[in-house]
């Protein structure tokens, strides 16, 4: 059982530059999310789905856009990164119940 | 805005104490609670869950206690073992997880 799988797990980029981090569960769950997790911050919600084609912003979405269309990818996307963009970002996946099975995560540096 | 405070924000104790770490939350118009675990570098595995209707949740050496209308939940840790030691974050569900800081919990030999 794979669970969530994040990719990559180490990502640097100069600053103005693209990329997406990728998601991907195998639970058949509806709602996915990506967090990112700074010090003394505690984690963040940046995005969310609660199925194929539905994707809602959380409490810090400005720099990032999401989409899914499958009910098994999550991809998140950084346009133009920014060094506030420096952390370490999560994506989880839950059924209905709510109880959040995370990915190992992605640390991302900007420089 | 709901807003989650856990306190300490870290905790040194020698194995085999029981030990109580805190959860606040400001809204008490919550849908559960959850206790996760994060291992340095690693994610979060959830412990234990909350419904707003319960006021406990046990799972072996752990016990979460809930109390809605003073905004507070305890994660009680018994006979700690050096295992134990991680960074441990409550998470209240009011539509979406609104995460607490954590605990930065150590159990020495």
């Amino acid at each position: 059982n794979a669970g969530v799988t994040q990719t990559p797990k180490f990502q640097v980029l100069k600053t103005g530059q693209s990329m997406t981090l990728q998601c991907a569960q195998d639970m058949n769950h509806e709602y996915m999310s990506w967090y990112r997790q700074d010090p003394g911050m505690g984690l963040r919600l940046i995005h969310y789905s609660v199925g194929a084609g539905i994707t809602d912003q959380g409490e810090v979405p400005n720099g990032y856009n999401v989409s899914r269309s499958t009910t098994e990818d999550f991809p998140l996307r950084l346009l133009s990164a920014a060094p506030s963009q420096t952390s370490v970002y999560f994506c989880a996946a839950s059924s209905g119940a709510n109880v959040l099975t995370f990915g190992a995560g992605s640390r991302l540096t900007v420089l | 805005k709901q807003e989650v405070t856990q306190i300490p924000a870290a905790l040194s104790v020698p194995e085999g104490e029981n030990l109580v770490l805190n959860c606040s939350f400001t809204d008490s118009a919550i849908y559960n609670l959850q206790w996760f675990r994060q291992d340095p570098g690693k994610g979060l595995t959830s412990l234990l869950l909350i419904q707003s209707s319960q006021r406990e949740q046990t799972s072996g050496r752990l016990n979460a206690s809930l109390d809605k209308s003073s905004g507070r939940s305890t994660l009680y840790i018994a006979a700690s073992q050096p295992g134990d030691s991680a960074t441990y974050l409550c998470a209240v569900d009011t539509d979406k997880l609104i995460f607490g800081t954590g605990t930065r919990l150590q159990v020495f030999p």
